[in-house]
């Protein structure tokens, strides 16, 4: 299909690992953007590119967060020395927007990572 | 962090009533509000984006309204089926280069 698609879909890493998760947007859809779901929130905004330029990193949440999209197709999103608060669903969107708000985000089905 | 409320948090109704719940974000800076339906193991999925005050849109058995101007949103579903069973996003976007999430309505659709 031509979806956004994440991988791994689940990832298992102890504290103090390195970790990298990985976002095939659209084809074509020029922003995109990472959120983290902890149980029981809502996502919650990480980063946002407009093909390959950081727009806004506002809400990595530590400088051991880092994400890039050096080609504006595929994105990564890193996490260094994972600390167990670290433990969520990462979910990444794609749109065809520019702005990125005026047509809709389509997810993939995100990253479960839980830091043992 | 911007404010946006969702209410209830979850419900069940019973199969074939009709529902609706309420999303709400800030007044001022407004420039569009997104509904998104997530089921268990999927992504969320795009049901409206409302850029306009007084908008009303509709897909189905699934309807929206927004209210700008005293910063509401109403989802409501005509009807429910045990497959209208998922959390119900919205998210709103200001200023920012960003759409911030509420914490979702949580539907059950009882048989």
């Amino acid at each position: 299909g031509a979806g956004v698609s994440q991988s791994p879909r689940y990832k298992v890493a102890k504290r103090g690992q390195d970790v990298a998760l990985r976002c095939d947007p659209i084809s074509g859809h020029v922003s995109l953007f990472w959120y983290q779901q902890a149980l029981g929130q809502g996502p919650e905004f990480l980063t946002y590119f407009q093909n390959e330029a950081q727009l806004d990193k506002s809400g990595l949440p530590s400088d051991r967060f880092f994400a890039e999209r050096p080609e504006g197709s595929v994105s990564t999103l890193k996490i260094q020395r994972t600390q167990q608060e670290d433990s969520a669903v990462y979910l990444c969107a794609s749109s065809s927007s520019a702005t990125g708000y005026l047509s809709p985000l389509h997810f993939g089905n995100g990253t479960r990572l839980t830091v043992t | 962090i911007l404010n946006v409320e969702q209410s209830p948090q979850s419900l069940h109704v019973q199969e074939g009533d009709s529902t609706n719940f309420t999303c709400s974000f800030p007044s001022s800076n407004f420039y569009a509000l997104h509904w998104y339906r997530w089921e268990t193991a999927k992504s969320p999925e795009a049901l409206f984006v409302m850029t306009l005050n007084g908008d009303e849109k509709k897909k189905g058995r699934i309807s929206a309204t927004l209210n700008t101007k005293e910063g509401y949103s109403y989802l409501y579903i005509k009807g429910s089926q045990p497959e209208d069973s998922a959390t119900y996003l919205c998210a709103f976007k200001g200023g920012a280069n960003n759409l911030f999430f509420g914490t979702g309505t949580r539907l059950t659709v009882i048989p």
